[in-house]
This record gives structure tokens, C-alpha cells and sequence, in this order.
């Protein structure tokens, strides 16, 4: 079966770093993908990783290990407006997104 | 930029009416659209893919006859929820998947359906 892991909640502090893991495993593997949602609203797309290595996008970093099944989101200068809930979803090989349970940010100030 | 609408962002139905929500890609060609549905603190269910001019695929377990999908154009997809329950009262999204690019899908602002 297809699966996606992350953990169901984090909190971090207003400025900290904070990193949100996935792993996963699926029939093929066409990007992997970061969303962020807030409370009540659709999903915002933050970032797209295909290769192997780190994407950075401002604030927002996200790496890739295929070989490892694993990518990361870091988020750097935490502000309390990304309390959210982080997205991964894995694009398999029919190009459908698989999508995790999400990680719950809380943010404290 | 990638703007998708949706109309109407809220709606409450009674038991046994039908409700149609409509998905607009505004500054894109969507040849492909999706449904999600959504509960509460859960992740995003995907009900059926959508493409234009042809038979939306719904996944296992989707009533294709409760929820009726439309896409007409290349901008403008439907979800018809038919004969509607309190138990279809959820928050249903959709996306479109630009042509070119990497497959990212841009989300509508959902709706929030309840049915009493």
C-alpha cells in the first residue's frame, strides 16, 4: 500500500527553527510536495521537490532523500501566522498526490 | 500566478435538496480538476479527478451517482451533492492542475457544506 508519515503535532517558539519529517513509501515517485492550511481554509502550496537535495524559498526550506523515502520542511524565523497545518503529498506514478494526515504547527510566543 | 475560486464558499441545505458548488480556474487552462472532501482535523480525501470534456474517475467507496461532476470547459468544473444528508456535511475543496509546470495542484478557498 501507499503510505505518507508525519507527525500529528508540533510547537515551536515565536523565532526558533522548526523541522516537520515525512517519510514515505508509494508506487512511484514523481515530487513530493509541501502545502500549508490554515484552520478552516484550503491548502496553500508552499514547495516542490523532485531531486535530492535542499529547496530554499525565503523562510521555507524543503529536502529530499529519495533513497530514503524522507524529505523535510524547515522553517526558520517562526512567526506566530504559520501556526498551520503542514501538508506533504507524494506524487506517485500515475501522477496522483497522495496525501499525509498533515503536522499541526502551534506556535508560542 | 494561479488563482482558483470557489462559489459558494458556505451553504446550508436541508435533508433531501441538492447543492451545487462550482470550481473556476481564473487565471489558468485546467485540463484536470480534483474533489476533495474534508472532516475535521483529518487530511484531504480525494473523491473524484476530473478532466474536461470526459467522465470524471471517482475512488473506491465515492457514490458517483450522490456526487454528480461536471467539467465543461477547461476553467470550470461542478460537484452536484444529490439528495443531500447531514452526513454529507463536510468541507469539500477543489483543485486545478495547470498544464505545464510540475503537476502542483492550486486549491479553491473550499466550501463548507451543512446539512440539516
Amino acid at each position: 500500500g501507499q503510505n505518507i508519515d508525519q507527525p500529528t503535532e508540533m510547537t515551536a517558539t515565536e523565532g526558533a527553527i522548526v523541522q516537520i519529517n515525512c517519510t514515505y513509501q508509494t508506487s512511484g515517485f514523481n515530487g513530493l510536495f509541501w502545502y500549508q492550511q490554515h484552520a478552516g481554509e484550503a491548502p496553500t502550496f508552499l514547495s516542490y521537490n523532485v531531486l535530492d537535495g535542499l529547496e530554499e524559498k525565503g523562510r521555507f526550506s524543503s529536502f529530499l532523500s529519495r533513497s530514503k523515502g524522507y524529505s523535510y520542511l524547515l522553517l526558520k524565523e517562526l512567526q506566530m501566522k504559520d501556526s498551520a497545518s503542514y501538508l506533504c503529498a507524494v506524487m506517485d506514478s500515475n501522477y496522483q498526490l497522495i496525501w499525509g494526515a498533515g503536522t499541526k504547527l502551534i506556535i508560542k510566543p | 500566478g494561479a488563482v482558483v475560486s470557489q462559489h459558494p464558499s458556505r451553504v446550508i441545505c436541508k435533508s433531501g435538496t441538492s447543492v451545487k458548488i462550482e470550481c473556476r480556474s481564473l487565471d489558468f487552462q485546467a485540463t484536470t480538476m480534483f474533489w476533495y472532501r474534508q472532516f475535521p482535523k483529518k487530511s484531504l480525501m480525494l473523491m473524484a479527478t476530473s478532466n474536461e470534456g470526459s467522465k470524471a474517475t471517482y475512488e473506491q467507496g465515492v457514490e458517483k451517482d450522490k456526487f454528480l461532476i461536471n467539467h465543461a470547459s477547461l476553467t470550470l468544473s461542478t460537484l452536484t451533492v444529490t439528495s443531500a444528508h447531514p452526513e454529507d456535511s463536510s468541507f469539500y475543496i477543489c483543485s486545478a492542475r495547470k498544464v505545464e509546470g510540475h503537476y502542483e495542484q492550486y486549491f479553491g478557498p473550499g466550501t463548507r457544506l451543512t446539512v440539516t
